[in-house]
């Protein structure tokens, strides 16, 4: 079965720290796609970065940051020097390759950027 | 603004009532999804179309919720008879064709429903 866990619901630091938020996933497939997504409080997923099974390289993106781990089966986020605009809750996502065609949402951890 | 259009963006229902939703995809994208999202959630994946055909129905997607995508282009969700479980935000998706490697989806800004 394919799964995405966030176990972190709620996290807050101080504007300027650097926060990771987790991601572990679940799949039988050797391919597979992982996706990060913010939704800022209007509503709306703004799709951040995608990632292929096949290509464990990581990335970086300003102050964002990936890192992905198949042994693991993580896939991670970094803000660094935190911003209040980065205050949301952020999903990461997955979608495997040879079945449905349906992206698996994790619940979602809700950062809180403090001024 | 060539980006995934919902309409209405709030809908306030009673009980029993029926609603229609309504998404405009990206131009040229033939992949379309439909989630759920209530509070505290991550969204939940409803239905799925490639072109006009619904490919998957999640069993979310009980006998009163029917979705249509009669031209492969815009996309229609009805929830029959709606009830106070069904009070959520309803989003829209879609996605351009796989060309041997797989894509994100694109969010509309979602549907709020309340059944009151």
């Amino acid at each position: 079965a394919q799964k995405v866990t966030q176990a972190q619901t709620e996290i807050s630091v101080v504007e300027k720290e650097d926060v990771t938020l987790d991601c572990v996933y679940e799949t039988r497939d050797t391919t597979y796609y992982l996706f990060w997504y913010k939704q800022p409080p209007s509503g709306e997923l703004v799709f951040l970065i995608r990632r292929n099974s096949f290509d464990e390289q990581n990335e970086i993106s300003g102050r964002y940051s990936w890192n992905f781990q198949k042994s693991t089966s993580s896939f991670n986020f970094t803000i660094t020097a935190s911003q209040v605009v980065d205050s949301a809750v952020y999903f990461c996502a997955l979608r495997q390759e040879n079945r449905d065609d349906k992206i698996i949402f994790g619940k979602g951890t809700r950062l809180h950027i403090l001024p | 603004d060539t980006g995934v259009s919902q309409d209405p963006r709030h809908k306030i229902t009673k009980r029993g009532q029926n609603v229609t939703f309504r998404c405009d995809p990206i131009s040229e994208h033939n992949r379309l999804y439909w989630y759920r999202q209530t509070l505290g959630q991550g969204p939940e994946f409803l239905t799925y179309f490639q072109n006009e055909a619904q490919l998957e129905k999640s069993r979310l997607l009980s006998d009163r919720f029917s979705a249509e995508r009669p031209k492969g282009s815009f996309s229609t969700l009805e929830i029959q008879r709606t009830e106070q479980g069904d009070s959520a935000m309803y989003l829209c998706a879609s996605s351009p064709p796989n060309r041997g490697m797989n894509t994100e989806a694109f969010f509309g800004q979602g549907t709020r429903l309340t059944v009151v």
